[in-house]
């Protein structure tokens, strides 16, 4: 069975650049999570979505970050402008709301470095 | 306001013996608790989770025990073997599906 996929898998661009992370989650998942892996930080959310209504996007750091969800099957997260600090490891995570109690799954991520 | 921790950066155990990692947390209303593994450059894995109507889940060598009063979880390991060796992360969430909130996580390393 496919798992959460997430392209690209790394990301190296200049500050002041647009970058757009991709995801895909799995079949049928109808709750799709993007998070943010740092040093500093852990592992935090960034914003979810509930049958590709954004639920909770009280992680998104500022006005730069944007996530779209247009279908089931496909989400986005935008940085624009990008900055030095945004550098980090995004994941995405879907689950099946349709039964209680089940476990996110997620994708290998993307390693974005901002220079 | 860290509402999930797990205090213990590292752990180092020898190959078959038993591994426990610690997991505690703040939130009252907390009612399900996970617990994913973590390779590098991979994602976290799911690994066991625990309602808060229980408290103990066990699947195969992994068993969860969840202290409610002490606000306490704990994943036991037994036995332990080489290929357990990861980052260990605890997560809470409140009500089922909603938000994650992850602890920092934990380096377990089993020496052969």
């Amino acid at each position: 069975d496919a798992g959460v996929i997430q392209s690209p898998r790394h990301e190296v661009t200049e500050m002041g650049q647009e970058v757009t992370l991709r995801c895909k989650p799995i079949s049928g998942h109808n709750s799709l999570f993007w998070y943010r892996q740092t040093m500093m930080r852990g592992l935090e959310l960034l914003i979810y979505f509930n049958n590709n209504v954004p639920i909770d996007d009280s992680g998104m750091p500022e006005d730069r970050f944007s996530a779209k969800m247009p279908n089931a099957s496909f989400s986005t997260l935008k940085i624009q402008p990008s900055e030095p600090r945004d550098s980090a490891v995004y994941f995405c995570a879907s689950s099946s709301q349709d039964h209680s109690n089940q476990p996110q799954h997620f994708g290998d991520g993307t390693r974005l470095s901002i220079l | 306001d860290q509402q999930v921790k797990q205090n213990s950066p590292s752990l180092s155990v020898q190959e078959g013996r038993i591994s426990i990692l610690n997991c505690d947390y703040t939130n009252s209303m907390f009612d399900y608790f996970l617990w994913y593994k973590k390779y590098p450059a991979e994602g976290p894995t799911f690994l066991i989770s625990i309602s808060s109507i229980k408290d103990k889940n066990e699947d195969g060598r992994f068993t969860v025990f969840l202290n409610k009063s002490a606000k306490h979880l704990s994943l036991h390991i037994v036995p332990s073997q080489p290929g357990d060796s990861a980052v260990y992360f605890c997560a809470a969430s409140g009500t089922s599906g909603s938000r994650l909130t992850f602890g920092e996580g934990t380096q377990l390393t089993v020496n052969p």
